[in-house]
């Protein structure tokens, strides 16, 4: 069983759709969970940061964390072509770990 | 502005030839990494280095060495490179909060 667990898609959405991008994780340990993008042939981007349980908020993306499940999420809101990216979850416990990133199209 | 930049960008080499991809980093990082990224595995660590002259083995360090002899630079070398090690390269610098950044990435092939 892989530490990070993330589908890899690919995912196509409508424009304005609510995307649901999931990763789960063995490591207990765990306590700083982080989402970047990926833009083809560019290098990941941070784009959300939480510290142990609990969800984030910024603009259209919403971050949430349930340490007690293992599994955390990235919401995007009101979704737009620029979205289309790779997504990836990161964790760290003083190791940091990824997901293989999930592939998203959002379609005009 | 905050960056870590990679060179060279794509890189087109023979089986045994060693090479050297640099990476520099302008926040004062003391931790920096080496990624390769290959499709359905994600991003493996190569190797880690926790400040000047500390270095140490990530999940996939065969056939790669590091140094880190200044803090800015972190330079990943291949001794003698075979087409395994095919792949997208990337250096990364942690910050305080455990946040990595990424340099734009090094597409390397190994014939």
């Amino acid at each position: 069983q892989k530490e990070v667990e993330q589908d890899p898609g690919p995912l196509s959405v409508p424009e304005g759709a609510i995307v649901s991008l999931n990763c789960t994780y063995s490591n207990s340990a765990f306590q700083y969970f982080m989402w970047y993008r990926q833009y083809s042939r560019k290098g990941p981007e941070l784009l959300m940061y939480t510290y142990s349980s609990g969800n984030k908020e910024d603009g259209r993306f919403t971050a949430q964390v349930d340490k007690s499940s293992k599994y955390i999420s990235l919401f995007i809101r009101d979704s737009q072509p620029s979205d289309s990216a790779t997504y990836l979850c990161a964790m760290n416990s003083g190791d940091m770990r990824f997901g293989a990133g999930t592939r998203l199209t959002v379609k005009p | 502005e905050a960056q870590v930049t990679q060179n060279p960008r794509y890189l087109i080499t023979v089986t045994g030839k060693k090479l050297t991809v640099t990476c520099s980093q302008n926040m004062n990082h003391e931790y920096m990494s080496w990624y390769r990224q290959d499709p359905g595995l994600g991003l493996r660590q190569i190797y880690y280095s926790m400040n000047v002259e500390v270095t140490d083995k990530g999940d996939v360090p065969e056939g790669y060495k590091v140094s880190r002899k200044e803090k800015r630079n972190f330079p990943l070398i291949l001794e003698s490179p075979s087409p395994n090690q095919t792949s997208l390269y990337f250096c990364a610098s942690v910050g305080q909060l455990n946040e990595a950044f990424f340099g734009q990435g090094t597409r390397l092939t190994v014939v």
